[in-house]
């Protein structure tokens, strides 16, 4: 079974500063997705970023970037510029491939504050 | 707009009594899924399903029961064999794999207390 680790239970950063959240994963399996999702105090899920373990380039969205390490199964998050709305809990997830379907796999989640 | 509903926000039952929480999507998604979270921890699934009229459990299905009768909803029942109901309920769904970028899409979730 997939398990994903987020060692850091929380986080803090300066607004205009960088911070990066980490990740690391236990798998078999050579094809998956991993995930870093977002969730404010709202409890809303939010999707963050993508990253197919395929791919050799790390995914970027704005201010949001991925360091992927397939060999070392670690997933870590860089959020640039940090601005007061990027405070909430962030998650990890791994998704596998197989027949199952697309079932997630979180990590335990880091509480990210910023302050101003 | 398309996406996911959760109803109610807040539910509130009596030790003892099955509660069924209501989860409705118009996404078009073929699969959707149910996980549960408590304080400070990640989200656990419960239950999924692939295609109407077919479901899986999850990592923690004791206790709960779904059905899928149409494609847009997908409702989950705790029932009084749930040692500890009260938590975070959250719904999702996607697409089926294959499908690009078929990450799963949240609802509101429905926080869940059993007195």
């Amino acid at each position: 079974a997939q398990t994903v680790t987020q060692s850091q239970p929380e986080m803090s950063v300066q607004e205009a500063e960088t911070v990066t959240l980490s990740c690391t994963y236990d798998t078999s399996e050579s094809d998956y997705y991993l995930f870093w999702y977002k969730q404010p105090p709202s409890r809303q899920m939010i999707l963050v970023i993508r990253q197919e373990a395929y791919k050799q380039q790390n995914a970027t969205e704005n201010r949001f970037s991925v360091n992927f390490q397939k060999a070392a199964k670690s997933f870590s998050l860089k959020i640039s510029d940090s601005q007061l709305g990027d405070a909430a809990m962030y998650f990890c997830a791994y998704r596998s491939e197989g027949t199952s379907g697309s079932r997630l796999t979180f990590g335990e989640g880091t509480q990210l504050t910023v302050n101003p | 707009d398309g996406g996911i509903t959760q109803s109610p926000k807040y539910l509130f039952r009596k030790e003892g009594q099955n509660v069924t929480l209501s989860c409705e999507q118009n996404l078009n998604h073929d699969a959707m899924y149910w996980y549960r979270q408590d304080p400070g921890q990640g989200l656990r699934l419960i239950y999924y399903s692939q295609i109407v009229n077919d479901f899986q459990k999850g990592d923690i299905a004791e206790g709960y029961s779904v059905s899928r009768e149409k494609k847009e909803s997908f409702p989950l029942t705790v029932t009084s064999a749930q040692k500890n109901p009260t938590a975070f309920y959250l719904c999702a769904s996607s697409t089926q794999p294959g499908t690009v970028h078929y990450e799963q899409y949240f609802g509101p979730g429905t926080r869940l207390t059993v007195t």
